[in-house]
């Protein structure tokens, strides 16, 4: 199994651009988070899913959105990007939502927004 | 104040030493505690649950106090490759799993 996957890795951005961050897993979770980490600061929730067409905003949603067609993908989209986005972008996944589930992380993202 | 605090450190410690790491919390109804070790660059992993009971993972052992909104980490016999960065991880439960992520803790090990 590969996992939780990412793509891009890096990505640099002009402010105003778009663009999709890829997220898929093959462990058939159903659960699916995005997270994003800033320097000095602790992973915050942007979007998450609990199954496909299911989708909810998290702490930070502002300037994001997201969708789950399929159990395997959870693209985060970022419209009209700001410097303020500049980040490392998680995405995760959990089989479920229980006290002790277990959350897969993908290797991330680096977005810069110039 | 932030609903759940780290030392920063880093901590400098030599191989084979014991070292500790500390977290407290504010939401006294979260309801399941992690520690998750993160890689220089790399992603965030599960390293243990930590349960009211304390438990223990070979070297490592979690502790958590509920009356103090507390939980620890112990670490022993200290590898060079136990440095990284230690996040404390509570879930605040609503519906869904919603972690919490603490700064996290940097460790350094020395040779």
């Amino acid at each position: 199994n590969a996992g939780v996957t990412q793509t891009p890795k890096f990505r640099i951005l002009k402010i105003g651009q778009s663009m999709t961050l890829q997220c898929a897993q093959d462990m058939n979770h159903n659960y699916m988070y995005w997270y994003r980490q800033d320097p000095g600061m602790g992973l915050k929730l942007i979007y998450y899913s609990v199954g496909a067409g299911i989708t909810d905003k998290g702490e930070v949603p502002n300037g994001y959105n997201v969708s789950r067609s399929t159990t395997e993908d959870f693209p985060l989209r970022l419209e009209l990007a700001a410097p303020s986005q500049t980040s490392v972008y998680f995405c995760a996944s959990s089989y479920d939502s229980g006290d002790y589930n277990e959350q897969f992380f993908g290797p991330g993202t680096r977005l810069t927004v110039l | 104040r932030k609903e759940v605090e780290q030392d920063p450190g880093p901590f400098n410690v030599p191989e084979g030493a014991t070292v500790a790491f500390n977290c407290t919390y504010s939401n006294s109804a979260s309801q399941s505690f992690f520690w998750y070790r993160q890689d220089c660059r790399k992603e965030p992993k599960l390293l243990m649950s930590v349960y009211s009971s304390g438990n223990e993972d070979g070297r490592f052992t979690a502790q958590l106090n509920r009356a103090s909104q507390y939980i620890s980490l112990l670490i022993r016999d200290s590898k060079l490759s136990d440095s990284a960065t230690y996040l404390c991880v509570v879930n605040n439960y609503t519906g869904f799993q919603k972690l919490v992520f603490g700064t996290g803790t940097r460790l350094l090990v020395s040779p």
